[in-house]
């Protein structure tokens, strides 16, 4: 267990429709990273955080995704007017700090758009 | 070009024996650091180890050793006296720069190992 936690596991949608996603990641730490993996690929960065600042996005992220932190805690990710082409699992993911600052992933949210 | 390249998309391998997953990488910064991550069919991604670019000695943690080739730019995954548990997406990644508060990873397209019993 990471301590990373993301809700839901599990997201099936209409296409057309929004849906969001929530990180709570390891509480002391301020930067936190969005990462998409669509099938049979490595994760690929979207976005990420230093306390509520958002400091990078992705080509990737679309207008039509939006991420916040708004307290520097938690974070959304919301998707509007899905497409079949947002199915992917959506992975959160906090640094551990120290010499090597690995990642460390929440268990993702699987999001499938029908 | 592709930052990190994983050749081998899928390995079977009887248990016990000892098995190595490729991994080469591209990049121009003197600094960077190289992660392996494995992915059951849970979908979570569990960190096994890390070397950084100016580490000389190769990284170990128990079962998981990196063969680091820096010249070559690669960074092989060895893992020794394989279990059944070990059947898994495997994902290697770089960290370019290692500025402090990036931490942003570029992963390949990983290996899926199977450990036949």
């Amino acid at each position: 267990d990471t301590g990373v936690s993301q809700d839901p596991r599990h997201k099936i949608t209409k296409r057309g429709q929004n849906v969001t996603f929530r990180c709570d990641p390891i509480s002391e730490h301020n930067r936190l990273y969005w990462y998409r993996q669509t099938l049979g690929q490595g994760p690929e960065f979207l976005t990420y955080f230093q306390n509520e600042a958002q400091l990078e996005k992705s080509r990737l992220l679309s207008d039509r995704f939006s991420a916040e932190r708004p307290k520097g805690s938690f974070s959304t990710l919301e998707i509007q007017r899905t497409e079949q082409g947002d199915s992917a699992m959506y992975l959160c993911a906090t640094p551990t700090g120290g010499a090597t600052d690995t990642q460390y992933f929440g268990p993702g949210t699987r999001l499938t758009v029908l | 070009a592709q930052k990190i390249t994983q050749t081998q998309p899928g390995m079977f391998v009887q248990e016990k024996e000892a098995v190595t997953l490729d991994c080469t990488y591209d990049t121009s910064d003197q600094s960077y650091g190289l992660f392996w991550y494995k992915q059951p069919s849970s979908g979570e991604m569990i960190f096994l180890i890390y070397q950084g670019s100016y580490d000389e000695q190769n990284a170990t943690e128990g079962r998981y050793s990196l063969n680091f080739q820096k010249a070559r730019k690669s960074a092989n995954l060895v893992i020794s006296a394989s279990q059944l548990g070990d059947s898994a997406m495997y994902f290697c990644a770089m960290r370019e720069g290692l500025n402090f508060g990036n931490e942003k990873l570029t992963f390949g397209t990983g290996t899926r190992l199977t450990i036949i019993p």
